[in-house]
């Protein structure tokens, strides 16, 4: 069974689309992130959930939405689409939020590469 | 902002060689994660450090949490052609931040 799933593993798209990516976690974990891998593989936090609430929300532009409606989900919505938002999407869950002082083995899922035209 | 600067950032290696990595933060942590993403992949956790000075294994990996915390260690001994990929090194902790990343290829 996969622990940290995302659909699609591909997305081409259009500039000014909107789009949706999806993610599950099967591990019974209440924090859930998502990150960016940019096309020199740099990996940035852009937001956290823990038991569905936003903890974390980097400085992402507000075309990208968060939306948990459960512990186990996590999905992410773009709005009006831009080329530098061609990247790689990771999702990630841990046990717990990680905090200072205290960190927590993070799940990646397999990566959403987002192409945009 | 806040940066973990990885080094080398890409190595080219012979199989059977033993390789070294570096990650440091002008910060100070607490807890040191390394990680290795393998090609179309996301990351998995190698090895994780609780404390300084602490020298960790797993396997043919070897990590070093810095005296200083400001700092880490990851050493593979001889290299197989399933290591490459790349590694970030993070703390792990409330900073969601990762290296910049050592892109390692083994030529078999």
């Amino acid at each position: 069974d996969t622990a940290v799933s995302q659909t699609p593993k591909y997305l081409v798209t259009q500039m000014g689309n909107d789009k949706s990516i999806k993610c599950e976690q099967n591990l019974g974990h209440d924090t859930m992130y998502w990150y960016k891998q940019d096309s020199k593989k740099f990996l940035k936090i852009m937001f956290s959930y823990n038991n569905k609430e936003l903890i974390i929300n980097e400085t992402v532009p507000n075309r990208f939405s968060p939306k948990s409606p459960d512990k186990a989900h996590l999905n992410l919505h773009i709005n009006s689409l831009e080329l530098g938002d061609s990247a790689v999407y990771f999702c990630a869950s841990s046990q717990a939020a990680l905090i200072a002082g205290r960190s927590y083995e993070q799940y990646f899922g397999p990566g959403t590469r987002l192409t945009v035209t | 902002g806040q940066q973990l600067n990885q080094s080398p950032q890409s190595m080219f290696i012979q199989e059977g060689e033993d390789v070294s990595m570096n990650c440091t933060s002008s910060s100070i942590f607490n807890t040191w994660l390394w990680y290795k993403q393998d090609p179309g992949e996301g990351p998995v956790l190698l090895i994780a450090l609780y404390k300084a000075g602490e020298l960790t294994s797993n396997g043919r990996l070897t990590a070093q949490f810095g005296i200083t915390r400001k700092d880490s260690f990851l050493n593979i001994s001889a290299s197989i052609p399933s290591d490459v990929g790349i590694y970030f090194c993070t703390p792990g902790t409330y900073k969601y931040i990762f290296g910049t990343g050592t892109r390692l290829k083994v030529l078999a």
